[in-house]
This record gives C-alpha cells, sequence and structure tokens, in this order.
C-alpha cells in the first residue's frame, strides 16, 4: 500500500498565482480530509468528502480556496489568487468510514 | 465548544524517562486516537481507542480512554532519542454522524540523549 500521495512536496509561489495542490488518498478509503497546518492555528480541517461528495466546506478561508474530487482516487485543492498568509503545510488524509485517518507527507506551500 | 485541550503544550526530558500527556474536553467522545508527527512528515496514528475505560498499549506507548468519554491521555515509558516528535490527540464527537475528527493542539516532546 503506497498511502496517501500528496504532490507536489514543496511549492513556492508568487503571490497573486494560482497554486493546486494534489492528493491520491489510498484505495478503498471513502472519505478525504484537506487539513492546513500553521505554527499559530495547528491543525485545522479546511474540507472534507464521503464518496468523492464535499461533505463540511465550512473551514475553507475564503472564496480563494476550493477543492474538488472528481474520483475516488484523485482531489485537489486551489488557491486562487495566492496570498503570504497561505504559507503553511497542507495535509491530505483518507480514512475508510472514518476509523482513525492516515495522512500524506504533506506539501509545504510558501508564497512570497 | 467542540475543543480539545492538550497538555503539556511541550515538554523536555532527558532519556529513559517516563512521559505522560492529556486531552480533555467539555463534550463527549465515541472515538480517541493518538498521533505523532515527525519533522516534515504527516501524523501517523499510534493508538485508537473506541471504548470508554479502554486501556490500550503499543510498545511503549499506552493510552485510554477515560470513563467520563470527555478525555483520555499517552503514555511513553523508557523515551529513547527517536520518540522525539509532536504528538497529537483526535476524537470524534458523540453527537458527529460524521466522519470528523477533532485535534488537539499538539504536544512537543523532545528527548536529551
Amino acid at each position: 500500500d503506497a498511502g496517501v500521495i500528496q504532490s507536489p512536496r514543496h511549492e513556492v509561489t508568487e503571490m497573486g498565482q494560482e497554486v493546486t495542490l494534489r492528493c491520491k488518498p489510498i484505495s478503498g478509503h471513502d472519505y478525504l480530509f484537506w487539513y492546513r497546518q500553521t505554527m499559530m492555528r495547528g491543525l485545522e480541517l479546511l474540507i472534507y468528502f464521503n464518496n468523492n461528495v464535499p461533505i463540511d466546506d465550512s473551514g475553507m478561508p475564503e472564496d480563494r480556496f476550493s477543492a474538488k474530487m472528481p474520483n475516488a482516487s484523485f482531489s485537489t485543492l486551489k488557491i486562487q489568487p495566492s496570498e503570504p498568509r497561505d504559507s503553511a503545510v497542507y495535509f491530505c488524509a483518507s480514512s475508510l468510514s472514518a476509523l482513525g485517518y492516515t495522512f500524506g507527507s504533506g506539501t509545504r506551500l510558501t508564497v512570497v | 465548544g467542540q475543543q480539545l485541550n492538550q497538555s503539556p503544550q511541550s515538554m523536555f526530558i532527558q532519556e529513559g524517562e517516563d512521559v505522560s500527556m492529556n486531552c480533555t474536553s467539555s463534550s463527549i467522545f465515541n472515538t480517541w486516537l493518538w498521533y505523532k508527527q515527525d519533522p516534515g512528515e504527516g501524523p501517523v496514528l499510534l493508538i485508537a481507542l473506541y471504548k470508554a475505560g479502554e486501556l490500550t498499549s503499543n510498545g511503549r506507548l499506552t493510552a485510554q480512554f477515560g470513563i467520563t468519554r470527555k478525555d483520555s491521555f499517552l503514555n511513553i515509558s523508557a523515551s529513547i532519542p527517536s520518540d522525539v516528535g509532536i504528538y497529537f490527540c483526535a476524537g470524534q464527537l458523540r453527537s458527529s454522524n460524521t466522519g470528523k475528527l477533532i485535534f488537539g493542539q499538539g504536544t512537543t516532546l523532545q528527548v536529551k540523549p
């Protein structure tokens, strides 16, 4: 089992640019979660999907953030336009029937 | 609110010492999980607890699901340098019918050889 795969591992972009983060969940898992981690706020849930359907996006900071899950094996988190305060580590996690998450290695985003 | 209060925030101990950390809440949880995060990696599940009063071990780690369902603790015995990292508690609310977990703020552990 390859685990949850995120790409890229690191992303440096200029303010105003569009950023797309990618996630491949563990095969067979029916839940997918996007988290953001910062020193100040810890782990924050942004959005999660169940069977590819968005269930709760109340954690998405603002309209600049959007997430999609076109099929069971792929999800994206997009930030457009990006701002320096979006700099953080973004984690994707998946689970089977919500019984304990498996996290990816994260994408470290730096917006300059 | 639906917050988890995790303590201590950080610990600096000598190799070989035992460690204890805990999470408390005013809400009732169905599930308690403990994760460890190494630098540059995502959190990794250490122990999962599904029943009030449950005591579970994983090597030198022991965790318990509190009887009141509002708290949990994690103990690490005979700490070693590779125990360094951030430990997170996480819980699923009894009132929740979703897969959403609430995470504590983390306990940063440093071990001096």
